[in-house]
């Protein structure tokens, strides 16, 4: 299986901090994406990066891609309580199907 | 532009009964792709649909199908329910072939007793 994993399940923070999550996968991908779901709704697109990238920015989120690696890490710098649900990588392959990983829920302290 | 649209948003069947679940997706988009979530197991993915055929399709039993409508409308059903089957069933459209930007209905949350 090509799922993704997060790392941590599970992160509390204050708010104003800044909060770091990874994604690891297991072979080649075309795009790795990052997606918010707040608790029990739909998942909200985040960001996109493609395989030939190594960063990108949106806002107050920070990508990185290590491809040798396979493994990506997402980071929001100083957090909001608004921004407490859980988060999930995608990656999708040349198979046009993406793979889920099972996502770290994030709670951001007021 | 509406987005995606999922119904019913709530449900509850009792075993060996069976449910068809509805996804409308964005206007224009052609391919509707589903996914199980479950707690703790993450989106595991059922099938995409683009264009009227069934593309790809996840490990999951026969007794999870699905089909696509002319107008990219999508319906999946799952008969002889299990108590394993209680989930939020989420339905997801984007323009191509499940490539790039997925955009993501409410989901229908199934409670199986």
């Amino acid at each position: 299986s090509q799922q993704g994993e997060e790392d941590p399940q599970a992160l509390s923070i204050q708010e104003g901090e800044n909060a770091t999550m990874n994604c690891s996968y297991k072979t080649s991908i075309n795009n790795l994406q990052w997606y918010r779901q707040n608790s029990g709704r739909g998942l909200v697109h985040l960001i996109l990066i493609r395989s030939n990238e190594r960063e990108k920015h949106s806002g107050r989120l920070r990508v990185t891609l290590d491809t040798s690696k396979k493994s990506s890490s997402l980071l929001i710098t100083a957090s909001r309580a608004a921004d407490t649900a859980s988060y999930f990588c995608a990656t999708d392959d040349t198979g046009n199907q993406f793979y889920f990983g099972t996502g770290t829920s994030l709670t951001v302290i007021p | 532009k509406a987005g995606v649209t999922q119904t019913p948003r709530y449900l509850i069947k009792t075993r060996g009964q069976q449910v068809t679940l509805s996804c409308s997706p964005i206007s224009g988009h052609r391919s509707v792709s589903w996914y199980q979530q479950t707690p703790g197991q993450g989106l595991q993915f059922l099938f995409e649909y683009f264009s009227e055929t069934q593309r790809n399709k996840g490990n999951f039993p026969g007794r999870f199908s699905g089909r696509q409508f002319s107008n990219s409308r999508s319906e999946m059903n799952v008969s002889t329910l299990e108590l394993g089957d209680s989930a939020l069933y989420l339905c997801a459209s984007n323009t191509q072939l499940n490539t790039g930007e997925l955009f993501f209905g409410e989901g229908s949350r199934l409670t199986v007793l």
